[in-house]
């Protein structure tokens, strides 16, 4: 079964420092990993995906994500940190082979940009 | 984009009430839908695929006479929690993929509904 691991709680970084919010996975086979951003009381905002192609994908927002094989991450990160970034935000595997279509999410990351 | 509306955002009802949550996908078909709930500060728990015309199925420990879900149409789910009590009180959320486009495409998430039950 597919997993997602964000080792930290809560990701603490200074107004316009570089943000990264790490996530590992464990998949069986060639993993389709997702990046979500949630606000209070909202539902989940994809940010963006890793499919296939080229390891740094690019997002919304400003955000990018690097997928690295080798180390099974998909670390989230942002050159330029918003106070507007302030938010929850989950990393999310699904197995397209034996995942029936279902998304196992990471606990989640508290990220607190300080002005 | 794909986009999922969830409905109603807040309810406070009493205890023993039921209450009914609709999911519905505004510009696409979805034979798929999902069920989530979430605590405060924590992650997502799946709690039960629906399928369009035909049973849902529940993740283990989920209570299918507690949390009755029905998937009538290619554009509405909807969750119902029977005889709410306050353990129930939770974030719930729903989501749906975008079918066109192929395997790869993001699920897409409604804004979730509050419950409280008193």
């Amino acid at each position: 079964a597919q997993s997602v691991a964000q080792p930290e709680d809560q990701v603490n970084v200074a107004e316009g420092n570089p943000l990264t919010v790490k996530c590992t996975y464990s998949v069986s086979g060639n993993p389709y990993l997702f990046w979500y951003v949630q606000y209070p009381n909202r539902g989940l905002q994809f940010l963006l995906k890793y499919i296939t192609g080229d390891n740094l994908v690019k997002g919304s927002y400003g955000f990018e994500a690097e997928f690295n094989k080798s180390q099974t991450s998909f670390h989230l990160k942002k050159p330029s940190a918003l106070v507007s970034d302030s938010a929850l935000y989950f990393c999310a595997v699904r197995d397209p082979i034996g995942g029936n279509n279902r998304l196992a999410f990471g606990k989640g990351n508290q990220v607190v940009v300080i002005p | 984009g794909a986009v999922v509306s969830q409905h109603p955002s807040w309810v406070i009802c009493k205890s023993g009430t039921s209450v009914k949550i609709e999911c519905r996908s505004l510009d696409f078909q979805a034979t798929t839908m999902f069920w989530y709930r979430q605590f405060p500060k924590q992650s997502l728990m799946l709690m039960a695929t629906s399928n369009e015309g035909s049973k849902a199925t529940y993740e283990q420990g989920v209570e299918k006479d507690k949390f009755l879900i029905n998937h009538a149409s290619l554009t509405l789910s909807t969750l119902t929690v029977t005889s709410a009590h306050p353990e129930d009180s939770s974030f719930y959320i729903c989501s749906a993929r975008d079918p066109r486009g192929g395997h790869n495409q993001p699920q897409h998430f409604g804004d979730g509904t509050r419950l409280s039950i008193l």
